[in-house]
């Protein structure tokens, strides 16, 4: 059974600080995902990393995926009361059997 | 382009009773997904759909869970009977193959449903 422990579980922090979530895993992943979600709505797609060691960057959201394929991390620059929400790290298999492996979310409250 | 759509957004039922829930996927995706998310937990898959096949059920209790999507659009996943432990907030989602090869999943908002 392929499993995602994420850390930290919860992280609240002031508005304009850094901030980095880690997505572990003792599997292999054919890509790795990260969604964020708001209440009461469904996971919404930020990224998908591929290749070993690639690194996206999406305004001041920075993700990598490390050199194994095994881990990834999620880096905030200058957090704003916006990037409030549960951030998940999902892991595909790869094949046709393509259901996404969840890790359990890390809840980011960032405080004005 | 509209998005995954579900139905209802929320449920309340006594334990042994049956529920349906319902998800309409974005137009053309042909892969559909059913997951379940209990309460400070990340999603769990239950069962895959490949068009109007199974693909993947293996996480599917399958003494009380049942899912079909007939003419490989939209899709029920049904609970009988539903226990206690069923709370939880029921996804759906649909995935175009793309050519990169990665599986980029599209969620609906979710039915809540709560067992009493």
């Amino acid at each position: 059974t392929q499993l995602l422990e994420q850390s930290p579980q919860f992280l609240s922090i002031q508005e304009g600080e850094n901030l980095t979530v880690y997505c572990n895993s003792s599997s292999v992943f054919s890509s790795l995902q990260w969604y964020r979600q708001e209440p009461g709505e469904g996971p919404v797609l930020l990224v998908t990393v591929v290749t070993g060691g690639e690194v996206k960057k999406l305004k001041r959201l920075t993700f990598q995926f490390g050199d194994a394929r095994k881990d990834s991390s999620l880096h905030i620059t200058a957090a704003q009361p916006g990037d409030t929400g549960l951030y998940l790290c999902a892991g595909a298999g790869g094949g046709g059997a393509d259901g996404l492996t969840f890790g359990k979310g890390t809840h980011l409250i960032i405080q004005p | 382009e509209a998005g995954v759509a579900q139905s209802p957004r929320y449920k309340i039922i006594e334990k042994r009773q049956s529920v349906a829930f319902w998800c309409n996927p974005i137009s053309g995706h042909a892969t559909l997904y059913w997951y379940q998310q209990i309460l400070g937990q990340g999603p769990k898959l239950l069962i895959q759909f490949q068009n109007n096949g199974v693909v993947d059920d293996s996480q599917l209790p399958k003494d009380r869970f049942s899912a079909e999507r007939l003419k490989g659009v939209d899709s029920t996943l049904k609970i009988q009977p539903a226990k206690l432990e069923d709370s939880a907030v029921y996804l759906c989602a649909s995935s175009l193959r793309g050519t990169s090869g990665s599986n980029e999943q599209y969620f609906g908002p979710g039915t809540r449903l709560t067992v009493t």
